[in-house]
């Protein structure tokens, strides 16, 4: 079947640290891979995404790149900020569906 | 961008009632929107898939007759929950996409329901 997984939380980093987030995917066809971002109280942002192997998703810092050998999208981030806190979720869909998949999320808490 | 919008963004309600959330596309014409259900620290679970003109499909385990799903216009979806009881208190949010490709998918902001 289709899953992502990710790494557990909560994540808490000083400022300015560095940042890896992992995730693994498994599909069942040619997936489209994400990076999410939850504020508090408000619904998911489109953080980056990746159509293809080897692609690279970057934005706002943070990076991914998508490994179809080892079927991961980890995101990083050199330096994070304290206004970097929030849920990440890794999510892939299938080019030829429309469901997104997503994984559990991982809660990040960065301190000043 | 593309923006979707959600309406209430929070609502208390008393158990046995209904409540109605709207799912807007604001600047583009939503072929397919999506509702998903989220519970406190917990990923999206997705509960159905609707299209412009037709019936929704619902997710595996999702009651159809308690969650009602309306998508009159490509612009507009309505998810109804009927007789709502505090265990419907959740996080539900809408994405809608425009069309090809499927993958270009934009969500709203999230609508918090309690049910006391």
């Amino acid at each position: 079947g289709n899953s992502v997984t990710q790494m557990e939380g909560p994540v808490t980093l000083s400022e300015e640290a560095f940042l890896t987030i992992n995730c693994t995917y498994t599909a069942t066809g040619y997936p489209s891979l994400f990076w999410y971002v939850q504020y508090p109280g408000e619904g998911l942002q489109l953080l980056l995404k990746a159509t293809k192997a080897d692609d690279k998703g970057s934005n706002k810092g943070f990076e991914a790149t998508y490994r179809k050998e080892t079927t991961s999208f980890h995101l990083e981030k050199g330096s994070v900020q304290v206004s970097d806190s929030a849920v990440y979720f890794c999510a892939l869909i299938l080019n030829t569906g429309n469901q997104f998949y997503f994984g559990t999320g991982t809660s990040l808490t960065v301190i000043p | 961008g593309a923006v979707v919008s959600q309406h209430p963004s929070w609502v208390i309600c008393k158990s046995g009632t209904s409540v109605k959330i709207e799912c807007r596309s604001l600047d583009f014409q939503a072929t397919t929107m999506f509702w998903y259900r989220q519970f406190p620290k917990q990923s999206l679970m997705l509960m159905a898939t609707s299209n412009e003109g037709s019936k929704a499909t619902y997710e595996q385990g999702v009651e159809k007759d308690k969650f009602l799903i309306n998508h009159a216009s490509l612009t507009l979806s309505t998810l109804t929950v009927t007789s709502a009881h505090p265990e419907d208190s959740s996080f539900y949010i809408c994405s809608a996409t425009p069309g090809v490709p499927h993958n270009e998918q934009f969500f709203g902001p999230g609508t918090r329901l309690t049910v006391l």
